[in-house]
């Protein structure tokens, strides 16, 4: 089945540095690729994702690259702030509706 | 309404007591999704509802859990008999379809504390 393996599980990064956030998956089939921001005790949400007919997408400071030759995606913050700061978990779809999620990672923004 | 809304927000339990948390997800949406997410874990899968259809129930842990979604909109997850090992946040989604490019949109979830 697919699994998603996401790195690392802490990052810390001085405010107004970049921050990349990796994740690789198992199944080639896997064709639609999201990620969430959770911050303590709120809810997972969405802050952008891909579909694997596309190799980038950008909004604003945020950015997704989609590797599928390699089965990797990336997510890529510049110009981190303190608001930035969170879990982001990425996510691959399996089939038509069970996304399977990465574990998680914790981005500290250092003022 | 404008979100997946979720009730209670936090709910304590006596271990054995019956539990019911409700989601009510986003109008028009025909997926609705369970997660269990434990603390510092990312969410993990419970079940699946295609309108009324309960098509996917694999995640579920056992057979003390539960869940329908009688009309096609709202949603109720039981926890029978709760353990303390039930005590999680319980996250609720929904969307239009996923495999067409919609996207999925979450509850604030229910806290579940079994003590």
């Amino acid at each position: 089945g697919e699994n998603v393996e996401q790195h690392p599980s802490t990052l810390s990064v001085q405010e107004g540095d970049s921050a990349v956030i990796k994740c690789t998956y198992s199944d080639s089939a896997s064709n639609y690729f999201p990620w969430y921001k959770q911050e303590l005790g709120k809810r997972p949400q969405l802050i952008i994702d891909i579909r694997s007919n596309v190799g980038e997408k950008k909004d604003q400071r945020i950015a997704v690259t989609l590797n599928k030759t390699a089965k990797h995606f990336s997510l890529h913050i510049t110009e981190t702030q303190p608001e930035d700061s969170a879990v982001y978990f990425c996510a691959a779809l399996r089939g038509n509706y069970q996304l399977i999620w990465g574990a998680g990672t914790k981005l500290i923004i250092k003022p | 309404g404008a979100g997946v809304s979720q009730s209670p927000r936090y709910k304590v339990a006596k271990r054995g007591q019956d539990v019911a948390l409700r989601c009510d997800p986003i109008s028009g949406h025909v997926s609705l999704f369970w997660y269990q997410q434990a603390l510092g874990q990312g969410p993990e899968f419970l079940t699946y509802f295609q309108n009324e259809a309960q098509l996917d129930k694999s995640g579920l842990p056992s057979d003390r859990f539960f869940a329908e979604r009688p009309e096609g909109s709202v949603s109720t997850l039981k926890i029978q008999r709760t353990q303390q090992e039930d005590s999680a946040v319980y996250l609720c989604a929904s969307s239009t379809r996923l495999e067409r490019g919609e996207k999925l949109f979450f509850g604030s979830g229910t806290q579940l504390s079994v003590l």
